[in-house]
Parts: structure tokens; C-alpha cells; sequence
């Protein structure tokens, strides 16, 4: 069966870089036809759509987040990751990493705050 | 970019009965690609409806989804105790968007 987990830094400095790893079990993340995604949302808010990467490595971003997001993977420890740099407190939030395969299928999520 | 508009806010019912929830979008969607998705608090997400209309795995039948182009359904034919939760619908035919969910609290 296919799990998900995020990891992360938890608290985060504003104007500083949040790093985010998704391990995947039960799966390979290079599997043909395979995509990645990571999906936030802030406290009392809706869903925000961050990015996916495909099997092969293409990235596909939220235009709104585009200018500071980085997302990559690694095959070899079947995980991928989320890069987002100059963060704010409107990026405090609970960040999801997900299978983006007709619908996403979610890890449990992980709370990063941005405050000094 | 597609707006989902998800209506009502909030949907208070009881167990044993029927919960009808909208998603709208702001331009037509294909069928395919319109999904729903229950969130119970401190737990991921879970996929229910896919292709508009297709359970997920492990969905049991009182749940069913409907609708086409710019008009979207998820019912939940009778109500259980665990059925309780957040319901968002996310297109992903045009980018990816989701609707602000529907809170389904038990009267």
C-alpha cells in the first residue's frame, strides 16, 4: 500500500528557506506515468495546489508561487522535495505531499510556521 | 484559472440522512478530471470521487458523484457516524484548483 511522509523544519524564519522531504513507501517514485505533487493549507483557509513533478522530472508550479519554488527528486531513496525560499507568514501552513494520479493520494501532512 | 465554488458552506444533518453537496466551476470541466476529496481533522485527506462519478477504492456505496461541464454533485445516500467531515472538490483539467469544502456536521 502506497504511504506518504512528509518531513520538515516545523518552525521557519521569515525571509529564510523551507526545506520539505516526502518519502514514499510501498511505491517507486519513478514508476512510468507517476506524478508527485505538494498541496498546502494555511490555518482556516482552503487548499492550495503548490507544484508536481513528474517520474521523469519535469515540475509544474503554482504560477502565483513560481518565482520562489524549487521541487526535485531522488530516486534512488524514492523521495521528492519542495524548495521555497523568502517565506513569509502567509506561507505558515500544513504542507501535504501527494501521488498526483487522477486525484491526489495525501501523506499526513506536516505544520511549518513562519515566525521569528 | 478555474474557480470551484463549493455550496453550502456548511451542511448540518443528521445520521440516516441524505447530504447533497455543489461544486461549481467558473468554466467547464472535463468529467474526467473533477474529484472529491473528505478531510477529517488530524487526518490526510482522502480521495472519494474521481472522473466525477467513480468511487475510490474502499468507498462504500451510499457515496456517489454526478454532474458535467460546469455542474458537480457528491451524495452520500444515508448518512454515518464517520461520514462527519470536510468535503473539497479539486479540478485538475486546467492547473489544479480546489473549492473552499463543505463542512458536514452532524445536527
Amino acid at each position: 500500500q502506497l504511504q506518504l511522509q512528509e518531513s520538515g523544519p516545523g518552525l521557519v524564519k521569515p525571509s529564510e528557506t523551507m526545506f520539505l522531504t516526502c518519502t514514499v513507501s510501498g511505491g517507486s517514485i519513478s514508476s512510468t506515468s507517476s506524478y508527485w505533487g505538494w498541496i498546502r493549507q494555511p490555518p482556516g483557509k482552503g487548499l492550495e495546489w503548490i507544484g508536481s513533478i513528474s517520474y521523469s522530472g519535469s515540475t509544474y508550479y503554482n504560477s502565483s508561487l513560481k518565482s520562489r519554488l524549487s521541487m526535485s527528486m531522488d530516486t534512488t531513496n524514492n523521495q521528492f522535495y519542495l524548495k521555497l525560499s523568502f517565506m513569509t507568514a502567509a506561507d505558515t501552513a500544513m504542507y501535504y505531499c501527494a501521488r498526483d494520479l487522477g486525484g491526489f493520494h495525501w501523506g499526513q501532512g506536516t505544520l511549518v510556521t513562519v515566525s521569528s | 484559472e478555474i474557480v470551484l465554488t463549493q455550496s453550502p458552506g456548511t451542511l448540518s444533518l443528521s445520521p440516516g440522512e441524505r447530504a447533497t453537496l455543489s461544486c461549481r466551476a467558473s468554466q467547464s470541466v472535463p468529467s474526467s478530471f473533477l474529484v472529491w476529496y473528505q478531510h477529517t481533522p488530524g487526518q490526510a485527506p482522502r480521495l472519494v470521487i474521481h472522473g466525477a462519478s467513480s468511487r475510490a477504492t474502499g468507498i462504500p456505496d451510499r457515496f456517489s458523484g454526478s454532474g458535467s461541464g460546469t455542474d458537480f454533485t457528491l451524495t452520500i445516500s444515508r448518512l454515518e457516524p464517520e461520514d462527519f467531515a470536510v468535503y473539497y472538490c479539486q479540478q485538475y483539467g486546467n492547473s489544479y484548483s480546489f473549492g473552499q469544502g463543505t463542512k458536514l456536521e452532524i445536527k
